[in-house]
């Protein structure tokens, strides 16, 4: 109950193209949902972040879609550029644990 | 200010040396990671510091320790480690209060173990 599913597992998009990643979970006590980018030999870094009260953030050309009653969230990377080449992880974590439940990954490719 | 800094970039050791990873943080966050990641795979929780104090060691070896000497500095020390101890380790921290509950990573430490 506490696993994330992420998929696909890698992905590729043509430059200009929309790139999609999904998650699913199960436990319904999350309630903060966060995306992270991560370059090769780097640190993962936050890309946008959602709680379960609102079905839609936007920040730039990132989008995260909410569906509460189907516990599942996804990443929108619209008009979708070579340097978005990278691993997304999902996560999800309940308010005050410190704990963050991460999703597999997904190796995203966008070529030029 | 987001960053969180590490040091070094990269460790070679052999398994009988002593070697310690360093992370700081200046934005006030009074609570501070270790993950280890390998390759291919998300990063796995080690231990959580909140207000200086060790608030949770996911069952991590005695070969590695925590030690939180303030509220910006966050150490792993590391003696006789294993071959396969090889990893990217992070340090994150995040706020303890106010809603969010952002974790901020660094860029980590290549750790090689020979």
């Amino acid at each position: 109950q506490q696993q994330v599913k992420q998929s696909p597992q890698s992905l590729i998009v043509q430059k200009g193209g929309i790139s999609i990643i999904n998650c699913a979970y199960e436990n319904t006590a999350f309630d903060y949902f966060p995306w992270y980018q991560q370059f090769p030999g780097k640190g993962p870094a936050l890309l946008i972040a959602i709680r379960p009260d609102v079905s839609e953030k936007k920040e730039g050309r990132f989008t995260i879609s909410f569906n509460k009653s189907a516990k599942q969230f996804s990443l929108h990377i619209m008009d979708s550029q070579p340097g978005d080449s990278a691993t997304y992880f999902c996560a999800a974590s309940i308010s005050g644990t410190y704990k963050y439940i991460f999703g597999t990954g997904t190796r995203l490719k966008v070529l030029a | 200010d987001t960053e969180v800094t590490q040091t070094p970039k990269h460790l070679v050791m052999g398994m009988t040396n002593k070697k310690s990873l360093k992370c700081e943080q200046h934005m006030g966050h009074r609570a501070m990671y270790w993950y280890k990641q390998k390759a291919k795979k998300p990063p796995e929780l080690m231990f959580v510091y909140s207000y200086e104090k060790l608030s949770i060691n996911e069952s991590v070896p005695s070969r590695f320790s925590p030690e939180c000497p303030n509220s910006s500095l966050l150490n792993l020390h590391l003696h006789a480690l294993q071959p396969e101890d090889s990893a990217l380790y992070l340090c994150a921290s995040s706020r303890l209060a106010g809603g969010s509950y952002e974790q901020y990573f660094g860029p980590g430490t290549r750790l090689t173990v020979t």
